[in-house]
């Protein structure tokens, strides 16, 4: 079936530093949604990135989906503290059916 | 409104025990997911609903069952519990294909 793959699994950064987290599928993905879950919390959207090449921002986040539709990133500038957590990559599942398959996450944790 | 809700917050059970997870939201949404998150796994799909009265299984549906007679609730139910289904469950909603999800805080389950 489907996968997406997710890397790193873990990050730790200086606070300052920047963090980039990518998603990998074999397949041409319809869209792409980017979660972040805080420890302890529930995965919360942030954004839902759906053209080729399409780069989208919110304030230290940028967000890009691959030429190909096959990859996407996640890069924040610049950590802080409230930027700890797991941030998690979504693919809507191409093959006739309407499930989204999450990839693992990437832990970051920003060191003070 | 109070998005999605799901209890019980804990719930430890013994091998063998059944038991229903509930999980509610009144966005009138029409897609309704259980997901379950494991330690290095992310989040997995164990059912769907695409609407009330059609459900459909995810990735790890063995074990658990699930029915949609109302928009609003999606409860999921452990026939017989077993250790590996101790986890994180988690239920989300959206209000249609390629939309945001919208979880719910999560029910921590421990089996013993």
């Amino acid at each position: 079936g489907q996968q997406v793959m997710q890397i790193p699994q873990y990050q730790h950064v200086q606070e300052g530093e920047d963090f980039t987290t990518y998603c990998n599928s074999s397949t041409t993905l319809s869209n792409i949604q980017w979660y972040k879950q805080r420890p302890g919390g529930h995965p919360v959207f942030l954004i839902q990135l759906v053209k080729s090449g399409e780069v989208k921002k919110q304030k230290r986040l940028t967000f890009q989906f691959g030429e190909a539709k096959k990859n996407s990133s996640l890069h924040i500038t610049a950590t802080q503290t409230t930027d700890v957590g797991t941030y998690f990559c979504a693919a809507l599942n191409t093959s006739g059916t309407y499930k989204y398959i999450f990839g693992t996450g990437t832990r970051l944790k920003v060191l003070a | 409104n109070a998005g999605v809700t799901q209890t019980p917050k804990f719930q430890v059970l013994k091998t063998g025990q059944s038991m229903t997870l509930q999980c509610a939201q009144d966005m009138n949404h029409e897609y309704m997911s259980w997901y379950r998150q494991d330690p290095g796994m992310g989040l997995r799909l164990i059912h769907y609903s695409v609407g009330a009265g059609i459900t459909d299984q995810g990735e790890v549906p063995n074990g658990y069952n699930v029915s949609r007679s109302t928009t609003e609730d999606f409860p999921l139910r452990l026939l017989s519990a077993a250790p590996s289904q101790t986890s994180v469950y988690f239920c989300a909603s959206r209000p249609g294909l390629a939309n945001e999800q919208y979880f719910g805080p999560g029910t921590r389950l421990t089996v013993t």
